[in-house]
């Protein structure tokens, strides 16, 4: 089955800094890739997604990046605000069928 | 967008006791109802998948005879934690797949906490 791992474990930056959080997957026949941010006791919120026929894409501060012979892909938030402090989960799957999630990042932003 | 409900939120409940979990997708149809538990500072982990109207597929590890699910409709999907235990204590999160866009929501989760 697919696994997921997630790099780094916690992740402390400045505010206006970048983060940039990886992941890797293992199963070549994934093709679906969100990002998640969840608050303490919330559910994740999904906050970006990636295709496997997609190489980049970017929503105003937040980008992801996939690269699919290396079988890995990145979230990439610039301009970091500390309300962007919570913890990010990456997720691979098949056409939304057993995703499976990474470990999780706690990012935390420093004002 | 799509309106997911899970309820209880959170629940205290006595070692032995079952406790049952409900997730209804309020304004669109699930096909697909997978869910997943999340102890403290850790990621999701999937429990079971489950269908519409079949049984449910559960993952390694997860004994089916101890979390029942039911998808009984396209609307509502049940979790039931039997002859809970204090390890049993986790975070549920239901995740309904829309039958219109393939698209995959959350619930808003089930603390329990058994004693």
């Amino acid at each position: 089955g697919e696994n997921v791992e997630q790099h780094p474990s916690t992740l402390s930056v400045q505010e206006g800094d970048s983060a940039v959080i990886k992941c890797t997957y293992s199963d070549s026949a994934s093709n679906y890739f969100p990002w998640y941010k969840q608050e303490l006791g919330k559910r994740p919120q999904l906050i970006i997604d990636i295709r496997s026929n997609v190489g980049e894409k970017k929503d105003q501060r937040i980008a992801v990046t996939l690269n699919k012979t290396a079988k890995h892909f990145s979230l990439h938030i610039t301009e970091t605000q500390p309300e962007d402090s919570a913890v990010y989960f990456c997720a691979a799957s098949k056409n939304n069928n057993d995703m499976r999630f990474g470990a999780g990042t706690r990012l935390t932003v420093k004002p | 967008g799509a309106v997911v409900s899970q309820h209880p939120s959170w629940v205290i409940c006595k070692s032995g006791t079952s406790v049952k979990i409900e997730c209804r997708s309020l304004d669109f149809q699930a096909t697909t109802m997978f869910w997943y538990r999340q102890f403290p500072k850790q990621s999701l982990m999937l429990m079971a998948t489950s269908n519409e109207g079949s049984k449910a597929t559960y993952e390694q590890g997860v004994e089916k005879d101890k979390f029942l699910i039911n998808h009984a409709s396209l609307t509502l999907s049940t979790l039931t934690v039997t002859s809970a235990h204090p390890e049993d204590s986790s975070f549920y999160i239901c995740s309904p797949t829309s039958r219109n866009t393939g698209e995959l929501f959350f619930g808003e989760g089930s603390r329990l906490t058994v004693l």
